[in-house]
């Protein structure tokens, strides 16, 4: 069954400093790996996938995750953070021929 | 959001009544989904479905209903069955075409609340 996992509910950080959101998953094969991102009151936007190649995928809005398959995890990152970056960002895999799986979600504060 | 909407933004329902979400699309996307979402608890599938006239149970199917009679459209109902109904609705769609790994656009949901 696959699985996915973000360890933390939320994550504080300084405007300006870096951002790390964590995701783990449990999946076997080579899972297809996704980061979205949830405004209040919104649906969710897609940020960034992993599919093959690099292990370091670049998306929208300067975000960036890794891929590392011995760990099997896919971390969220940004060089420097914004206020407006503040929301609830989710992990999702998806094995092929299979439904996405999400977590739990990791809410992101940036405080000015 | 771009691309799907949803209807109502807000709905309250009484005990023992029905509820139909609407969801439409005019992206040209084979593939159609509802989710649940509940605080702490991610997003959670309720129906699918990958062309017209077919759809498949997620894993929380029970107390809902869904129809796929257009590509645009993938309205879900809400039954009296469904015992907590209380939660926020997504809609997302996708393009299919034989691959897994397109990501899925969402609408902006509805909220429906119980009373």
């Amino acid at each position: 069954a696959q699985s996915v996992a973000q360890p933390e509910d939320q994550v504080n950080v300084a405007e300006g400093n870096p951002l790390t959101v964590k995701c783990t998953y449990s999946v076997s094969g080579n899972p297809y790996l996704f980061w979205y991102v949830q405004y209040p009151n919104r649906g969710l936007q897609f940020l960034l996938k992993y599919i093959t190649g690099d292990n370091l995928v670049k998306g929208s809005y300067g975000f960036e995750a890794e891929f590392n398959k011995s760990q099997t995890s896919f971390h969220l990152k940004k060089p420097s953070a914004l206020v407006s970056d503040s929301a609830l960002y989710f992990c999702a895999v998806r094995n092929y021929g299979q439904n996405f799986v999400f977590g739990p979600g990791t809410r992101l504060s940036v405080l000015p | 959001d771009g691309g799907i909407t949803q209807s109502p933004k807000y709905l309250f329902r009484k005990e023992g009544q029905n509820v139909t979400l609407s969801c439409e699309q005019n992206l040209n996307h084979d593939a159609m989904y509802w989710y649940r979402q509940d605080p702490g608890q991610g997003l959670r599938l309720i129906y699918y479905s990958q062309i017209v006239n077919d759809f498949q149970k997620g894993d929380i199917a029970e107390g809902y209903s869904v129809s796929r009679e257009k590509k645009e459209s993938f309205p879900l109902t809400v039954t009296s069955a469904q015992k907590n109904p209380t939660a926020f609705y997504l809609c997302a769609s996708s393009i299919e075409s034989g691959s897994s790994y397109n990501e899925q656009f969402f609408g902006p949901g509805t909220r429906l609340t119980v009373l």
